[in-house]
């Protein structure tokens, strides 16, 4: 079974620029989870979906990040326009579970995009 | 709000040492539990969960127990070897969407 896909691994940009990240859940998760983990902290919830539908995005600072979700599969992530803080890996995850059931349903993790922003 | 609270790392131990992490957790309702291994260079992958009070999580030679009364869930393991190194997270999973929200982190190295 391929594991969830994420590009690019690296990026690196200048404060004010955009950015865009692209992830690919596994095949049939309903559930989409974007994290951002800055070095020595836990990942952060910023964004979760259940198949198009947005069910949480309450720590998404919606002034200069976006996601989508389009036709419940492929997701993008954008920042514009990015600041220094902005540095950090920002992962992608996908569970089977749709909300409201499957008690301790494993959510599965992309190797992550490490964002330099200079 | 749900949070979790792991020990301050990091932790350095001799091969063959017993190892304590320590989790405490809060949360609305009746979460799951989970330990997130994180390897140099790869990405979070499951390592064990607990559903429900009492229930015990294992993998590895790793275990965890889900202590409702204390809210804990500590990682333990009896020997551990030089591939345990790592960072560990401890995670629940709570609410109707099934939020799941991580501790800090504790950096695990293991010395031959």
């Amino acid at each position: 079974e391929a594991g969830v896909a994420q590009s690019p691994r690296y990026k690196i940009i200048e404060k004010r620029q955009s950015v865009a990240f692209w992830c690919n859940p596994i095949s049939g998760h309903a559930t989409l989870y974007w994290y951002q983990q800055i070095l020595g902290q836990g990942p952060k919830l910023l964004i979760q979906f259940q198949n198009n539908g947005v069910v949480d995005d309450s720590q998404l600072p919606k002034d200069r990040f976006s996601a989508e979700r389009l036709k419940g599969v492929d997701s993008t992530l954008k920042i514009q326009p990015a600041k220094l803080e902005d540095s950090a890996v920002y992962l992608c995850a996908s569970s089977l579970v749709a909300p409201g059931q499957g008690f301790g349903t494993e959510a599965f993790f992309g190797q992550g995009t490490r964002l330099t922003v200079v | 709000g749900n949070s979790v609270t792991q020990m301050e790392g990091p932790v350095t131990l001799s091969e063959e040492a017993f190892l304590t992490i320590n989790c405490t957790y809060t949360a609305t309702g009746y979460p799951s539990l989970f330990w997130y291994v994180q390897y140099p260079g790869e990405g979070l992958q499951l390592l064990l969960k607990a559903t429900k009070a009492d229930d015990k999580g294992s993998n590895k030679g790793f275990e965890a127990t889900y202590r409702k009364e204390t809210t804990s869930f500590h990682l333990e393991k009896g020997s551990v070897q030089v591939s345990d190194s790592a960072v560990y997270f401890c995670a629940l999973s709570s609410g109707s969407a099934r939020q799941l929200t991580f501790g800090s982190g504790t950096q695990l190295t293991v010395l031959p």
